[in-house]
């Protein structure tokens, strides 16, 4: 079964920065695209970024570009997220998600973005 | 970018009602469209991909059609576990969208 575990959530300051983590197992973590998606309290689902098996190909929704970074350890089987000049709109529960033509999904990690 | 509608955004049913749900796609795609499951405090899960492949596990109660622009997922029987929250997700073309969410209910 696929099993994948944020951790990394918490209070973060406007402008501040936070790094999601995401340990899976029960697969291949090699094999895989991996992905972030998150849900604003009470609002619907937003992809927010993509990176390949190895690494080498990233894409992001255009309101996290500049900001926030995808990368991943093979070796660790674990996915990051790495949020920068955080905002008040990116508060919302973030889900770690291998891509295998539809997402499977982590548990979330609440992030909220407050001063 | 491709945007994602859903209709309707809510929906009250019985059980054993037919039901469907519509996603309307702002421009022809190509069938990488996924249907997902949520229930509240829950993180979703898949239940079509491809627009009309069930995923393994799923009741056969559920299934999805459509091609081009508009694509739909139908519970043929509803049953007390189906009262949730229904998302539609396009993979054909980045940024990857989601649909706004159909909520099932009484």
């Amino acid at each position: 079964d696929v099993h994948l575990v944020e951790s990394g959530g918490g209070l973060v300051q406007p402008g501040g920065s936070l790094r999601l983590s995401c340990v899976a197992s029960g697969f291949t973590f090699s094999n895989y695209y991996m992905s972030w998606v998150r849900q604003a309290p009470a609002k619907g689902l937003e992809w927010v970024a993509n990176i390949n098996q190895d690494g080498g190909a990233k894409f992001y929704v255009d309101s996290v570009k500049g900001r926030f970074t995808i990368s991943r350890d093979n070796a660790k089987n674990s996915l990051y997220l790495q949020m920068s000049s955080v905002r008040a709109e990116d508060t919302a529960v973030y889900y770690c998600a291998r891509w295998n033509g539809y997402f499977n999904w982590g548990q979330g990690a609440r992030v909220t973005v407050s001063s | 970018d491709i945007q994602m509608t859903q209709s309707p955004s809510t929906l009250s049913a019985s059980i054993g009602d037919r039901v469907t749900i519509t996603c309307r796609a702002s421009q022809s795609m190509n069938n990488w469209l996924a249907w997902y499951q949520q229930k509240p405090g829950k993180a979703p899960q898949v239940l079509i991909y491809q627009a009309s492949t069930l995923e393994s596990g799923v009741p056969s109660r559920f299934s999805g059609s459509g091609s081009g622009t508009e694509f739909t997922l139908t519970i043929s029987s509803l049953q007390p576990d189906d009262f949730a929250t229904y998302f539609c997700q396009q993979s054909d073309s980045y940024p990857w969208t989601f649909g706004q969410g159909t909520k099932v209910d009484i």
